[in-house]
Order: C-alpha cells, then sequence, then structure tokens
C-alpha cells in the first residue's frame, strides 16, 4: 500500500528539548514536503526536497532543520522548540514537483510544546 | 505569489441535498488548481485537480469542481451530499517562483463541511 508515514502521532515536550518527527515514503517519490497546519490559516510549507541531499526553505522554515540522506526519509527536527511550534505537521511527497502532481500526506503529527 | 481564498468556515447541508464549497483564486498565469479533504485525525487526501482542459473536473468519491476563468473561481460541488462526506476541505493552487524555481502547493484556510442526516 502506498504511504506515508510519520511518527510520533502525537508528541507533549518542554521548551528547548530538540526533538525529531520522521517520514517515510514507500513510494520511490523524489519530492517531499514537511507542512504546519494552524486554524484558520490553512496549511504552510516549511522545507522541501527535491531529491537526496537537495533541500530549500518553504515558507516558513524558522527554527526546523531538515535533511534527506535517502529517498525515502525526510525527518524534521526542532533543535530548540518554542510554543509557538504548537502546531500540526504533515509530511508529503509527491512524484513531481510541489503543485504539479498529486501529493500524498502522512497522518500527521500533534506537537505540544509547554 | 499565488493565493486562494475559501471565504466559509463552515457549511451545513442536509444528506441528500447538493453541496458547493467555495474557492477563489488569485494566479499570475495559468493556474494549477487542487481540491484535498481532511477527514478526523487522517492527512489530507486528494480529490481532484485542474491544470488544463474541461472546466468541469471530476474526482474522487463523487465530487467534481467547476474551473470558472471569467469569476477566478474553483468550487467544489456534489449532486447529493453524504454524512460521511463531512471533514475539512482544503482548496490548493500551484505557487511556482521563477526565481528560486520553488514549487509549492499554496492551501486556503479550509472549510469545514457538515451534512446533517
Amino acid at each position: 500500500e502506498a504511504q506515508v508515514t510519520q511518527n510520533p502521532r502525537y508528541l507533549i515536550t518542554v521548551t528547548g528539548k530538540k526533538l525529531t518527527v520522521t517520514c517515510s515514503q514507500n513510494m520511490n517519490h523524489e519530492y517531499m514536503s514537511w507542512y504546519r497546519q494552524d486554524p484558520g490559516l490553512g496549511l504552510r510549507q516549511i522545507y522541501y526536497s527535491m531529491n537526496v541531499e537537495v533541500t530549500d526553505k518553504g515558507d516558513v522554515p524558522e527554527g526546523y532543520k531538515v535533511s534527506r540522506k535517502e529517498k525515502r526519509n525526510f525527518p524534521l527536527i526542532l533543535e530548540s522548540p518554542s510554543p509557538n511550534q504548537t502546531s500540526l505537521y504533515f509530511c508529503a511527497s509527491s512524484r513531481g514537483p510541489s503543485g504539479s502532481t498529486e501529493a500524498f500526506f502522512g497522518q500527521g503529527t500533534r506537537l505540544t510544546v509547554v | 505569489a499565488q493565493s486562494v481564498a475559501q471565504p466559509e468556515d463552515q457549511v451545513n447541508v442536509a444528506e441528500g441535498n447538493p453541496l458547493t464549497v467555495k474557492c477563489t483564486y488569485s494566479v499570475s498565469g495559468n493556474p494549477y488548481l487542487f481540491w484535498y479533504v481532511q477527514y478526523p485525525n487522517r492527512g489530507l487526501q486528494f480529490l481532484l485537480k485542474y491544470i488544463t482542459g474541461d472546466n468541469l473536473v471530476k474526482g474522487s468519491y463523487g465530487f467534481e469542481a467547476e474551473f470558472n476563468k471569467s469569476q477566478t473561481s474553483f468550487h467544489l460541488k456534489k449532486p447529493s451530499a453524504l454524512v460521511s462526506d463531512s471533514a475539512l476541505y482544503f482548496c490548493a493552487v500551484r505557487d511556482y517562483q521563477a526565481d528560486t524555481g520553488r514549487r509549492a502547493l499554496t492551501f486556503g484556510s479550509g472549510t469545514r463541511l457538515q451534512v446533517q442526516p
């Protein structure tokens, strides 16, 4: 089954404690993205990757890092989380560039930073 | 930058009635438009897209959308709503930045569809 898998689904952490949200896809897609979803704002892109070792900033990259060492994995790293990063996070992958082909989304990670 | 607007936070409709979820867009050039649906505790799922061709686009679960260039709209429709259609619906547009080559999906704020039995 084609899918994008994120872990964990739920996470409560304290300010400043580094965390990583993992994302893995089994469709051999080149393009992957991270979004955050906040009420009334829709989804906003944090970072994206066009291929292995190729990543770039999206609309709201501050406070986040990513890496793409393998095609299937695209982890999101929060080096020093702050309460304003409390949000619902989605990883997505697609065969082509974002907005050109259908994107497949993970189930989401609900992060709370206290 | 490209943008989409979903003017209604919530749409309520009775089961069996037709439904419309509105979306308007603002783009330079030809728009690539999408609709996604989010069910509770799930990720977004692709419903349909318009890139070129017929203005009426058919998608998953009996949904369709009508592209109207003069009104810059891309409304989502279904002839007969089901209770199971209750979900959060997002309109999105491709945002292409020529200076960086970046392509991204820009989403609307979402419309919650509530179908009453």
